[in-house]
């Protein structure tokens, strides 16, 4: 069966730092994988998406991720974190169906 | 710009009771989700729904009734609301193909007392 790991619950981050967050999948296929990100009291919005090519994807606010087949991973980076950076990230995958699989979610909190 | 919104935001409910969750979506999408987000966990998908006036379940279904009467509107039910189903509860949509985003609704927070 397909799932989405993501084994840091929280992540805290000094600003100005960098930043990866974790995310490996299991699947029969190569899925697509996203990235989503939750701030607080909010839905979710879409931070970055892969398909096919380039394993390094840019997202919006500076994100990017990085695909890794051997390793069924897609890690979360941003080279220098803001404040407004706070707040919750999903990864996601979705193995060729309509039906997105979710990881569990990391908590970031950025230390002023 | 895409846009799913539910109502209401939040609410609390008493144990058996019957509770409506609505969504609406003006994206024109084909499909439409309802996830259930408790602390600790990602979304779980509840139902959903791909064309008007029919509905699928999710992973877990049990304890919740959901209907699209129409495109744009999906609604979540509870017949008889439990301690066990306070929760976050998002609505959302997307066009259906596998690679394009799925657009949220803010949440609804229910608590059952």
């Amino acid at each position: 069966a397909q799932s989405v790991t993501q084994p840091d619950a929280r992540v805290t981050v000094s600003e100005g730092a960098s930043l990866q967050l974790r995310c490996k999948y299991s699947s029969s296929v190569t899925p697509y994988l996203f990235w989503y990100v939750q701030y607080p009291r909010q839905g979710l919005q879409l931070l970055l998406k892969y398909y096919s090519g380039d394993p390094v994807v840019q997202g919006v606010n500076g994100f990017e991720a990085e695909f890794s087949k051997s390793n069924s991973s897609f890690h979360l980076r941003k080279a220098s974190v803001h404040w407004s950076d706070s707040a919750v990230y999903f990864c996601a995958v979705t193995p060729r169906n309509y039906q997105l699989i979710w990881g569990s979610g990391t908590k970031l909190i950025i230390k002023p | 710009e895409a846009a799913v919104t539910q109502s209401p935001r939040s609410k609390v409910a008493v144990t058996g009771g019957k509770v409506t969750l609505s969504c609406h979506q003006t994206n024109n999408h084909d499909y439409m989700y309802w996830y259930r987000q408790d602390t600790g966990h990602g979304l779980r998908l509840i139902h959903y729904s791909y064309v008007a006036d029919s509905t699928e379940k999710g992973d877990i279904p049990d304890g919740y009734k959901a209907s699209r009467p129409s495109q744009e509107n999906f609604s979540l039910i509870l017949e008889l609301a439990s301690l066990s189903q306070t929760a976050v509860y998002f609505c959302a949509s997307s066009d259906g193909r596998t690679n394009t985003e799925v657009f949220f609704g803010k949440g609804t927070r229910l608590t059952v007392v």
